[in-house]
């Protein structure tokens, strides 16, 4: 199936510095790109719609300017958390669509700031 | 809102026996997608369904969508060990278009565990 990756995989950082993380569509194009926020033992909540070429649509409670994304090319959109605080601390992952009927799935990236 | 129900929220059963895990939706559905994530990890896709009665099976998994798209199930025929994760259903909302298709929404998901 369709592959989508992320990158870090794991990131720890200090209360105040950014973080980016990577994800990119394999081996297929992905005009939309969407960014997913889980907590433990907790279910994914939509954070953004990332769409190539044009400005994000953030979900109502997301801050659009303490998560930035960024979708500069077909296989690849980046989401900065800034300012990181600890309560920013999650596990992050992104999905693109190949197909209408199919959503694959990053393996996701956990984010810890100390 | 849309909103998705899962139940149960928990399930252990003994290797080899039969289990289901259900999705219901306060709206009717567009489409519902079902994953199975192991903590910590991403989501592996395991089938989507969008017409009312439709019913998709691979492997030991089967999932069927209601007649009036509200409510899917999943089924697992003679559970293994390696079924263990948790399983979410994401639905795309009816009406949804543009750029705002594929938003899913998720149930809370469903712990198995299968003990050998």
């Amino acid at each position: 199936g369709a592959v989508v990756s992320q990158h870090p995989s794991r990131v720890i950082c200090k209360s105040g510095t950014s973080v980016k993380i990577e994800c990119r569509s394999l081996d297929f194009q992905a005009t939309t790109m969407f960014w997913y926020r889980q907590f433990p033992k907790k279910s994914l909540m939509l954070m953004a719609t990332s769409n190539e070429g044009s400005k994000a649509t953030y979900e109502q409670g997301v801050e659009k300017d303490k998560f930035l994304i960024n979708h500069a090319s077909l296989t690849l959109s980046t989401l900065t958390v800034t300012s990181a605080h600890p309560e920013d601390s999650s596990f992050y992952i992104c999905s693109a669509r190949p197909l209408v009927s199919e959503q694959y799935f990053g393996p996701g990236t956990r984010l810890t700031v100390t | 809102s849309q909103e998705l129900e899962q139940s149960p929220q928990s399930l252990i059963v003994q290797e080899g026996k039969n289990l289901t895990i259900n999705c219901t939706s306060s709206k009717t559905l567009y489409g519902l997608y079902w994953y199975k994530q192991k903590y910590g990890e991403g989501l592996i896709f395991l089938m989507m369904l969008q017409k009312g009665g439709e019913e998709k099976s691979h492997e030991k998994i089967t999932a069927k969508l209601d007649e009036k798209k509200q409510q899917s199930s999943l089924h697992i025929t003679a559970s293994q060990p390696s079924h263990a994760g948790i399983y979410l259903c994401g639905a795309l909302p009816g009406g949804a278009g543009g750029t705002s298709y594929g938003k899913l929404t998720f149930g809370q998901g469903t712990i198995l565990t299968v003990h050998p």
